[in-house]
């Protein structure tokens, strides 16, 4: 069973581009979630979601970052028109149900972007 | 609010010595915790969680934590450092409101020296 399966594993764009990380959750998982990991910090939340639903995107930037999960195929996560800021490790993780106690999340070996 | 501080964001040994990564978490109920660590260029792997079953909670890779109430600690030991022990550490609670989400300390950096 494969793990948790990020691509690109590094991603460089210009700034004002467009960049698009997947994330292939591991087999009979339904469960994604997003983290970005800035330079020198921990991971921070972003986004939260469940086959073909968004259930929580507290942590997601108002303009210029979205997700999607669909019902076929990766969860996508996509910025639009990228700054220098957004250079960072993005880190997908999956679960079979709703990450908590009892239910562990397995992370992927993240998308590093680099806005030049 | 859920939070957890890494009291130091970097802890050197000598290979052979014992370990202790400092962690304290904020907390209006009695949380679970958990211990990630991330290998350079490699996905986070649970170290450790507890989960009000037993306070001294063991890992893999000889690792263990124990969950101070009266302290609101829960720092990671490990009796002797191995090289391969190199890596970042993360201690994380679980964000409020059961959505799954995991709010991660600011991580500790893990030098071990020959």
């Amino acid at each position: 069973n494969a793990g948790v399966m990020q691509n690109p594993r590094h991603l460089v764009r210009r700034r004002g581009q467009e960049a698009r990380l997947r994330c292939s959750p591991m087999k009979g998982h339904s469960h994604v979630y997003w983290y970005r990991q800035l330079p020198e910090e921990g991971l921070k939340f972003m986004v939260y979601l469940q086959k073909e639903n968004i259930i929580d995107e507290s942590g997601m930037p108002k303009e210029r970052f979205s997700a999607e999960f669909p019902k076929e195929g990766p969860s996508i996560l996509r910025i639009q028109q990228v700054v220098r800021g957004d250079s960072a490790a993005y880190f997908c993780a999956s679960s079979v149900t709703r990450q908590a106690v009892n239910t562990e999340a397995f992370f992927g070996q993240g998308t590093r972007l680099t806005v030049v | 609010a859920q939070s957890v501080t890494q009291l130091d964001s970097h802890v050197s040994v000598s290979e052979g010595t014992p370990v202790l990564l400092r962690c304290n978490y904020s907390s209006s109920y009695s949380p679970s915790l958990f211990w990630y660590v991330q290998h350079p260029n490699k996905g986070l792997q649970l170290l450790l969680k507890y989960t009000s079953a037993a306070t001294l909670v063991k890992g893999i890779n000889g690792f263990e934590a124990e969950f101070k109430k009266s302290e609101t600690s829960f720092h990671l030991t490990k009796p002797s450092a191995h090289m391969s022990d190199a890596a970042e550490y993360f201690c994380v609670v679980p964000g409020l409101g059961n959505t799954g989400k995991l709010i991660f300390g600011q991580g500790t950096t893990l030098q071990v020296k020959p």
